[in-house]
């Protein structure tokens, strides 16, 4: 099956600083790739998702790259916020399932 | 309003206790899975439907069954628990399979 590594396991940042969290999968196959937030208690919810047919997407101060060739995708924040502090996970999808990286807790310092 | 909702939240039960965790969601959506999260771990997958009458494994399988008999519905079914199912469960539904998967608040389980 499909192997996610996700990096680092924590950050620290201060608040108006970039964060990047990135992760690569093993399997050429994988084609969708979804970014999580977890409050501490709360549910994961969606944050941005990219397909494999494209290198680049932008939502406001988020956006996720996708290298096919080396088979890694990253997740950059900008301008941080105390609000953006939470767990984030990445996710591959292959064949009909989900794999999902061990998570990064970012912390942003006021 | 669109939700995903587990029951029951919060599980205590004894070793081979059948026990079973429903999931409900009122988006008719086709896919639908259940997660385990466990600390450094992440969230793996241990069944998922792709619609009525349509399951798979995850990657997790092991110890567990489902069944999704209507489409709202997709219980988790631990026939015989062990404490190494002690986690937090997770069901999670979409439109299809490259869409947002949507989450239930969670269920926290205690195998003793």
């Amino acid at each position: 099956g499909e192997n996610v590594e996700q990096h680092p396991s924590t950050l620290s940042v201060q608040e108006g600083d970039s964060a990047v969290i990135k992760c690569t999968y093993s399997d050429s196959a994988s084609n969708y790739f979804p970014w999580y937030k977890q409050e501490l208690g709360k549910r994961p919810q969606l944050i941005i998702d990219i397909r494999s047919n494209v290198g680049e997407k932008k939502d406001q101060r988020i956006a996720v790259t996708l290298n096919k060739t080396a088979k890694h995708f990253s997740l950059h924040i900008t301008e941080t916020q105390p609000e953006d502090s939470a767990v984030y996970f990445c996710a591959a999808h292959n064949f009909n399932k989900f794999y999902f990286g061990s998570g990064t807790k970012l912390n942003v310092k006021p | 309003e669109a939700q995903v909702t587990q029951n029951p939240r919060y599980l205590i039960t004894v070793t081979g206790k059948k026990l079973t965790v429903t999931c409900s969601q009122n988006m008719n959506h086709e896919y639908m899975s259940w997660y385990r999260q466990d600390p450094g771990l992440g969230l793996r997958q241990i069944y998922y439907s792709m619609n009525v009458e349509v399951t798979d494994k995850g990657d997790v399988p092991e110890g567990y069954k489902v069944s999704r008999k209507e489409k709202r519905n997709f219980p988790l079914i631990l026939e015989s628990p062990s404490p190494n199912q002690t986690s937090l469960y997770f069901c999670a539904s979409s439109l299809g399979l490259r869409n947002e998967q949507f989450f239930g608040p969670g269920t926290r389980l205690t195998v003793l």
